[in-house]
């Protein structure tokens, strides 16, 4: 069974700049949910793709968007990089949509903002 | 109030010790309750999963949820050094689709 796996690992933006940051869910799951790790906090809920839409956003503005593809893999766009971006991107795949499922992670994507 | 609060420690124990983690949660209508456990520069791992009041045991782990008292628990018998990592809980509704983490419990089991 493959995990989660998510690239890349490390990623040094300066502000204004745009990212993509790239998932591809465990084998047999179907829903790809994004959160935000900060230094010394929980994750926080972006927003969770299922059956190639959005189905539920957390607080974050529109220059987060995302996409999930036939294959179950999904991309994070943020676009107009701020420092307060810096963070520990995971994504988090899971069976049948909702936040009930269990949710596995993959080890995330570092995003550094200079 | 936060939806879920977390004492973030730190929590030191010496190798063998019994830990008991703790979060506490304001909304009632959350019923799927989990802990993660999250090793420096790695993603959280899924450890324990349950569907509301009672008590789930996986080895050295035991799972407890208190609706009545919005209190859930991770115990860990016989600690080990390799058990010190960060340990979240995370909460979540029928109805939504996010998980609600605290912020964490940072554990170190000293040998």
């Amino acid at each position: 069974e493959t995990g989660v796996t998510q690239s890349p690992t490390h990623l040094i933006k300066t502000r204004g700049q745009q990212v993509t940051l790239r998932c591809s869910s465990q084998s047999g799951h179907n829903t790809v949910s994004w959160y935000q790790q900060a230094l010394g906090q929980g994750p926080q809920f972006i927003f969770q793709y299922y059956r190639e839409e959005e189905n539920g956003r957390g607080n974050f503005p529109p220059r987060f968007s995302g996409l999930q593809f036939p294959n179950y893999s999904s991309e994070l766009n943020v676009n107009a990089l701020e420092l307060d971006d810096s963070a520990l991107y995971l994504c988090a795949s899971s069976w049948g949509g909702g936040g009930n499922q269990p949710q596995h992670f993959g080890d995330g994507t570092r995003l550094s903002i200079l | 109030q936060k939806e879920v609060e977390q004492d973030p420690g730190p929590l030191s124990v010496p190798e063998g010790a019994i830990v008991s983690l703790n979060c506490t949660y304001s909304n009632s209508a959350f019923q799927y309750f989990m802990w993660y456990r999250q090793y420096s520069r790695k993603g959280p791992e899924l450890l324990m999963y349950t569907y509301s009041s009672g008590n789930k045991e996986d080895g050295r782990f035991t799972a407890q949820v208190d609706k009545s008292s919005k209190y859930i628990s991770l115990f860990i018998r016989d600690s080990q050094p390799s058990d010190s990592a960060t340990y979240l809980c995370a909460i979540a509704s029928q109805a939504g689709t996010a998980l609600i983490f605290g912020k964490g419990t940072t554990l170190s089991v000293s040998s």
